[in-house]
C-alpha cells in the first residue's frame, strides 16, 4: 500500500524566515513519482512540483526548493525568505503504477506578517 | 490558464435534489480523470476514477448509485451526487493527467451545501 506522511499539522512564522515542509513517503512501486501541491484559501490546487524516482537530483524554483532522499523516502520542500502570501495548505502526493494520487494529512502554513 | 474547468463553482439547495457537477479538460485530451472530495481542514479524499468510455472506477466505501459519474467525451466528466443530503455537503474537486507519472490538474473545486 501507498502512503504520504506529513507530521506536520500547522506551522506559523514570521516572514522572511525560511522553513521546511516535511513529507515521509511509502511505496513497494519501484517506479513512482512524487508532487507537491499548493492549496490557497480559494480552494483551488496548485501545481508546484513532480519528481520521479529515478532523479534525486534536488530542485530550486526561486525561493522554493526540494530535497529529495530515496534513502529515507523523504521528499521536503523548503520556502526561504518566507512570504505571507505563501499561506496555504501545502500537500505532498504520491502515484505509482496506477495513475491515481495518494495525498498526505496537509501542512497548514501560516505566515504573519 | 486553466488547464481543468470544474463547474459550478458553488452550489446550495435543498435536501432531496440531484446535483451535477461538470469538469473538463481543456488543453488536453484526458482518457482518466479523478474525483475527489475534501471535508473542512482535511485532506483530499479520491472518490473515483473516471475512464472514458467505461464505468467508473470506485474507491472502498464510495456509494456508487449515490455518485454517478459519466465520462462521455475525452474532455469532459461529470459527477451527479443524486437525491442530496446534508452529510453529502462538501468540497469536491476533480482532475486530469496525460498519463502516467504526469502532475494531475486540478478544477476549482465546487462547494456543495445541502440544506
Amino acid at each position: 500500500a501507498q502512503k504520504v506522511t506529513q507530521a506536520q499539522t500547522e506551522i506559523s512564522v514570521v516572514e522572511k524566515e525560511d522553513v521546511t515542509l516535511d513529507c515521509v513517503y511509502e511505496t513497494r512501486d519501484t517506479t513512482y513519482y512524487l508532487f507537491w501541491y499548493k492549496q490557497p484559501p480559494s480552494g483551488e490546487l496548485v501545481f508546484l512540483i513532480r519528481r520521479n524516482s529515478f532523479d534525486e537530483q534536488n530542485e530550486i524554483s526561486g525561493r522554493y526548493s526540494w530535497n529529495f532522499q530515496k534513502s529515507t523516502s523523504s521528499f521536503n520542500f523548503t520556502i526561504t525568505a518566507s512570504q505571507v502570501v505563501d499561506s496555504a495548505v501545502y500537500f505532498c502526493a504520491l502515484s505509482g503504477g496506477a495513475q491515481k494520487l495518494v495525498f498526505g494529512q496537509g501542512t497548514r502554513l501560516t505566515i504573519n506578517p | 490558464g486553466a488547464v481543468v474547468s470544474q463547474h459550478p463553482s458553488r452550489v446550495i439547495c435543498k435536501s432531496g435534489t440531484s446535483v451535477k457537477i461538470e469538469c473538463r479538460s481543456l488543453d488536453f485530451q484526458a482518457t482518466t480523470m479523478f474525483w475527489y472530495r475534501q471535508f473542512p481542514k482535511q485532506s483530499l479524499m479520491l472518490m473515483a476514477t473516471s475512464n472514458e468510455g467505461s464505468k467508473a472506477t470506485y474507491e472502498q466505501g464510495v456509494e456508487k448509485d449515490k455518485f454517478l459519474i459519466n465520462h462521455a467525451s475525452l474532455t469532459l466528466s461529470t459527477l451527479t451526487v443524486t437525491s442530496a443530503h446534508p452529510e453529502d455537503s462538501s468540497f469536491y474537486i476533480c482532475s486530469a493527467s496525460r498519463g502516467q507519472g504526469q502532475p494531475q490538474h486540478f478544477g476549482d473545486g465546487t462547494r456543495l451545501s445541502i440544506l
